[in-house]
C-alpha cells in the first residue's frame, strides 16, 4: 500500500517568517512529487512540483526533495494570511502506476497576522 | 487557456440512483483522471483515462467507472448509489499521468 504520510497539524506560523511543510512517502517508485495548496471549499491548486533531489524555487515558494530518505518539503518564505490553507503533499510513478497519483491528508497552515 | 471544467457543481441524489458526472480538461492534455475527497480519507485515486483507454485504476467497487471521448472530455458513472458515496469528485487533467496535474472544481455529491 503506497502511502504519503503529512502532519495534520494545524501548523500556526506568524505572518512573515517561513513555513516549513513536511511529507514522507513509501513507495521508493516515486519519480514525481506535487505540492497542491487547498482553500477551504475549494479544489487543490498545483503550486510546486520536483522531480529531482535537491531544491526547486519559484517565488516565495521552495520545494525540497530527498529520495534517499524519502522525504519531500515545501517552504514558504515571508508568509502572508493569504497562504492560510491546506497543503497537499503528492506522489507519482513513472507512467502513472496502478494508483495514479497517491496524497497525503494534508496540512492545515495557519498564518497569523 | 481555459482550466479543467467539470458539470453539474451540485447533486442530490437518492441511495440506488446513479450519476454521470463530466469533465473536460484544459485544451491539448490528454490525461484526465478523477478522485473522491471526503474529510476522513482525503484525496483517493478512481482513475485516470488516457486517448480513450483506462490506464490506471484505483481500489474502487465497479459501481464506479468511466470513460473518455475522442475529444478527451471525461465521464463517470457512480452506479447504485450509497450513502458513503457523498463526496467532492474531482476531475484533474495533464499531459500524461503521473506528471503536474490540473483540478476542476469538483462536483460536489450528496447522496441522502
Amino acid at each position: 500500500q503506497k502511502e504519503v504520510e503529512q502532519n495534520s497539524g494545524p501548523l500556526s506560523v506568524p505572518e512573515g517568517a517561513i513555513a516549513s511543510l513536511n511529507c514522507t512517502y513509501s513507495d521508493r517508485g516515486s519519480q514525481s512529487f506535487f505540492w497542491y495548496r487547498q482553500y477551504s471549499g475549494k479544489s487543490p491548486e498545483l503550486i510546486m512540483s520536483i522531480y529531482s533531489n535537491g531544491d526547486k524555487e519559484d517565488g516565495r515558494f521552495t520545494a525540497q526533495l530527498n529520495k534517499a530518505s524519502q522525504y519531500v518539503s515545501l517552504l514558504i518564505r515571508d508568509s502572508q494570511p493569504s497562504d492560510s490553507a491546506t497543503y497537499l503533499c503528492a506522489a507519482g510513478r513513472p507512467g502513472g502506476g496502478a494508483d495514479g497519483l497517491t496524497f497525503g491528508k494534508g496540512t492545515h497552515l495557519i498564518i497569523q497576522p | 487557456k481555459a482550466g479543467v471544467t467539470q458539470t453539474p457543481r451540485y447533486l442530490i441524489k437518492t441511495r440506488g440512483q446513479q450519476v454521470t458526472l463530466s469533465c473536460s480538461p484544459i485544451s491539448g492534455h490528454r490525461s484526465v483522471s478523477w478522485y473522491q475527497q471526503t474529510p476522513g480519507q482525503g484525496l483517493q485515486f478512481l482513475f485516470e483515462y488516457f486517448s480513450e483507454t483506462q490506464r490506471n485504476k484505483g481500489n474502487f467497487p465497479g459501481r464506479f467507472s468511466g470513460r473518455q471521448f475522442s475529444n478527451s472530455r471525461s465521464e463517470m458513472n457512480v452506479s447504485t448509489l450509497e450513502l458513503g458515496d457523498s463526496a467532492l469528485y474531482l476531475c484533474a487533467s495533464g499531459l500524461s499521468g503521473p506528471y503536474e496535474q490540473y483540478f476542476g472544481p469538483g462536483t460536489r455529491l450528496t447522496v441522502t
